[in-house]
């Protein structure tokens, strides 16, 4: 979806390297979401947001820091990075006062972790 | 946790078949939504459907909470119904908290 942007879209980096990867939308949705793929897997929650001053925890956020710096954006940090990290990390952001709770997701970024 | 389960886990159709894809969850959910993803990665809302039934152009979807599983039908395929197609639901309490299943990749040939 067009209105939810990541960036960098593809990243290759070293074990042990801090890296962030950004999450932008013009949705002017409150919640905004970071998901992480391996492959052939579905995917798996990371952390949450309900809005800015709102941060929580999901499925597997070890090893993952996040940051809210404004409605529109939504940060997600490997502090040191490490080979298993290596994934397709996903974006989403959804609002629920619309009726449906439908999720949007951004095109993905791509990281891998030598 | 909820349980998410899908199949089947492939599907290779000629162009023009008919196609049902099912996901079954072990719990009532107050969420469900039906995502492709195409062969380039990226994630298309299908519906969002946690009961009832929905139809847009060649795709319909259909749950049954009660029972406790989706449908996904595709009639007429195309070859860029190619991709994965997932099922998430979420268990309760409108966190958004989507667990996904492990997808039906599905491969349309002309």
């Amino acid at each position: 979806d067009a209105d939810v942007t990541q960036t960098p879209r593809n990243r290759i980096t070293k074990t042990g390297k801090r890296i962030m990867l950004e999450c932008s939308q013009t949705k002017g949705h409150d919640r905004m979401y970071w998901y992480r793929q391996d492959p052939g897997l579905g995917l798996r929650l990371i952390y949450y947001s309900f809005d800015v001053k709102d941060i929580n925890k999901g499925e597997i956020s070890d090893g993952y820091s996040v940051s809210r710096q404004a409605q529109a954006k939504f940060s997600l940090s490997l502090e040191s990075a490490i080979p298993n990290q290596t994934a397709l990390y996903f974006c989403a952001t959804s609002d629920p006062g619309a009726g449906e709770n439908t999720q949007y997701f951004g095109p993905g970024t791509r990281l891998t972790v030598l | 946790g909820i349980q998410v389960e899908q199949s089947p886990p492939d599907l290779i159709l000629q162009e023009g078949a008919n196609s049902t894809l099912r996901c079954n969850f072990s719990d009532s959910v107050n969420n469900l939504q039906w995502f492709h993803q195409n062969p380039w990665g990226q994630l298309i809302n299908l519906f969002y459907i946690p009961s009832g039934t929905k139809q847009n152009g060649r795709l319909s979807a259909t749950t049954v909470a009660t029972e406790r599983y989706s449908l996904l039908y595709i009639s007429s395929s195309q070859t860029t119904d190619s991709g994965v197609y997932f099922c998430a639901v979420e268990r309760g309490g409108n966190t958004g908290k989507l667990i996904f299943g492990q997808g039906t990749t599905l491969q349309v040939k002309p």
